[in-house]
């Protein structure tokens, strides 16, 4: 098993629309939780961290369970400029473990 | 807004060749990190430097390669003889303190440099 496992993708969704994708990790003792966008050829930029009893910002909203290992991101109301790959991140052993990206595309 | 630069944006060299790709990260940041990523791949963690040395590093942070902050605001990854494999972009990273999964601190990256091996 993967240490940290997405779902390629890609999700195209209509603008407007709310999408939701998962991510899950097979180190149980993992500590921190991110959510990266990338945008094509540039640099990750964090999103948003991902706390134990979840959070938004605005129209995203992060969980964590961690009985399931698996943490969310959902974004409401998408914008044409939500289309990125979204990138999970998670903390182990003092260590940032990525996983390989969603591909999100938001359609006119 | 503080950043972190990073120079060359794309450096084009022969197989072979010695490449340094330098970065300067935000002055008050104590923790410094290359990653790599190899195009359509994820984003893949090479070395972290602290304290004037290097703290962590990957098993693809082979001999090949080195870091090194010569003087206090460059923070360079030196590949010694490139690779066709090598070709990638690379990131520099930085956090203020702490290391960069306690949750503490969030990674800054640089735009990255792009490597292209021929």
């Amino acid at each position: 098993r993967k240490e940290v496992e997405q779902d390629p993708g890609p999700f195209n969704v209509p603008e407007g629309a709310t999408v939701a994708f998962n991510c899950t990790y097979s180190n149980s003792a993992s500590q921190s939780f991110f959510w990266y966008r990338q945008d094509c050829r540039k640099e990750p930029k964090l999103l948003m961290s991902v706390y134990s009893s979840g959070n938004e910002d605005g129209r995203f909203t992060a969980q964590l369970n961690r009985a399931s290992q698996y943490i969310s991101l959902l974004i409401r109301d998408s914008k044409l400029s939500d289309s990125a790959t979204y990138l999970c991140v998670v903390g182990s052993n003092y260590q940032l473990i990525w996983g390989a990206g969603t591909k999100l595309i938001i359609k006119p | 807004e503080p950043e972190v630069t990073q120079t060359p944006s794309h450096q084009v060299t022969q197989m072979g060749q010695e490449v340094i790709l330098r970065c300067v990260p935000i002055s008050n940041h104590l923790y410094f990190y290359w990653y790599r990523q190899i195009l359509g791949q994820k984003v893949e963690f090479l070395v972290s430097f602290y304290n004037n040395e290097i703290s962590e590093k990957s098993e693809i942070f082979d001999d090949q390669f080195s870091v090194e902050r010569p003087d206090g605001s460059n923070f360079t990854l030196k590949i010694r003889s490139t690779k066709l494999e090598d070709s990638a972009m690379y990131f520099c990273a930085s956090t203020s303190d702490g290391t960069a999964s306690s949750g503490a601190n969030v990674l800054t990256f640089g735009a990255g440099s792009r490597l292209t091996v021929l």
